[in-house]
C-alpha cells in the first residue's frame, strides 16, 4: 500500500514564524503535491512537483516556498506565518504524469494566532 | 479555466437506498476523472479513476461513469450503508487536479 506521511497533525504558530510542513511518501513516486482546503473554497493546488530540486506554482503559491531535495519527501514552508494561512493542508503524491491517481497524507491542521 | 461543480452539497439517505452523486466540468479536454472519499478531519482517499478513453469504473458497490461530451460524471452508490457517510469529491485534470468542493453524504441506520 502506498504510504503519504506528513510530519504533524495539528501545529499552532506565531503570527511571523516560519513554519515547515514536511511530506514523505514510500513509493518512489515522482510527483508530489501541497494543496489547502478551507471550507467553502475546497482543495486549492499550492505547489507542486515532479521531480528532484523541481518545482511549479500551483493556483494559490503566495506566501509559501517549496523545497524537494529527495524524492520521497516534499517540504512546504511559510516563510512568514499569517492568521489567514489557518488551514488544513494536505499533501498527496503519484506515480506517473500519465496515472493520476493521487494518494494523500492525513492532513495537518495548522493554527496562526 | 477549468471549474469543476458537484451537486447536491450534501445528502441524507436511510440505510439501503441507492443514491447517485453529481458532478459536472467546464472544459471537457480531461484526462482522467477520480472520485474521492474525505472522512471528518482526515486526508482524501482514492476510490475510482476513469481514464478519458473510459466510461466507466466499477469497485464493489460503486460505479463512476463519464461523460465527456456532456462534461458530467456520476458516482452510483448501491445499497447504502452508515459507514458510507464521509464527504465525496470529484476530481479532474491533466498533470494537476481541479476539485469539486464535494457533497456530504450521511446515511442513517
Amino acid at each position: 500500500d502506498v504510504k503519504v506521511t506528513q510530519s504533524s497533525r495539528y501545529l499552532v504558530k506565531r503570527t511571523g514564524e516560519k513554519v515547515f510542513l514536511e511530506c514523505v511518501q514510500d513509493m518512489d513516486h515522482e510527483n508530489m503535491f501541497w494543496y489547502r482546503q478551507d471550507p467553502g473554497l475546497g482543495l486549492r493546488l499550492i505547489y507542486f512537483s515532479y521531480d528532484v530540486k523541481m518545482k511549479e506554482k500551483g493556483d494559490i503559491p503566495e506566501g509559501y516556498s517549496v523545497s524537494r531535495e529527495k524524492k520521497e519527501r516534499f517540504s512546504l514552508i511559510l516563510e512568514s506565518a499569517s492568521t489567514n494561512q489557518t488551514s488544513m493542508y494536505l499533501c498527496a503524491s503519484s506515480a506517473t504524469r500519465e496515472e493520476e491517481t493521487q494518494y494523500f497524507g492525513p492532513g495537518t491542521r495548522l493554527l496562526v494566532l | 479555466k477549468q471549474e469543476v461543480t458537484q451537486i447536491p452539497a450534501a445528502l441524507s439517505v436511510p440505510e439501503g437506498e441507492n443514491l447517485v452523486l453529481n458532478c459536472s466540468f467546464t472544459d471537457s479536454a480531461i484526462y482522467n476523472l477520480q472520485w474521492f472519499r474525505q472522512d471528518p478531519g482526515k486526508g482524501l482517499t482514492s476510490l475510482l479513476l476513469i481514464q478519458s478513453s473510459q466510461r466507466e469504473q466499477t469497485s464493489g458497490r460503486l460505479n463512476a461513469s463519464l461523460d465527456k461530451s456532456s462534461g458530467r460524471s456520476t458516482l452510483y452508490i448501491a445499497a447504502s450503508q452508515p459507514g458510507d457517510s464521509a464527504t465525496y469529491l470529484c476530481a479532474v485534470g491533466f498533470r494537476t487536479l481541479t476539485f469539486g468542493k464535494g457533497t456530504m453524504l450521511l446515511v442513517s441506520p
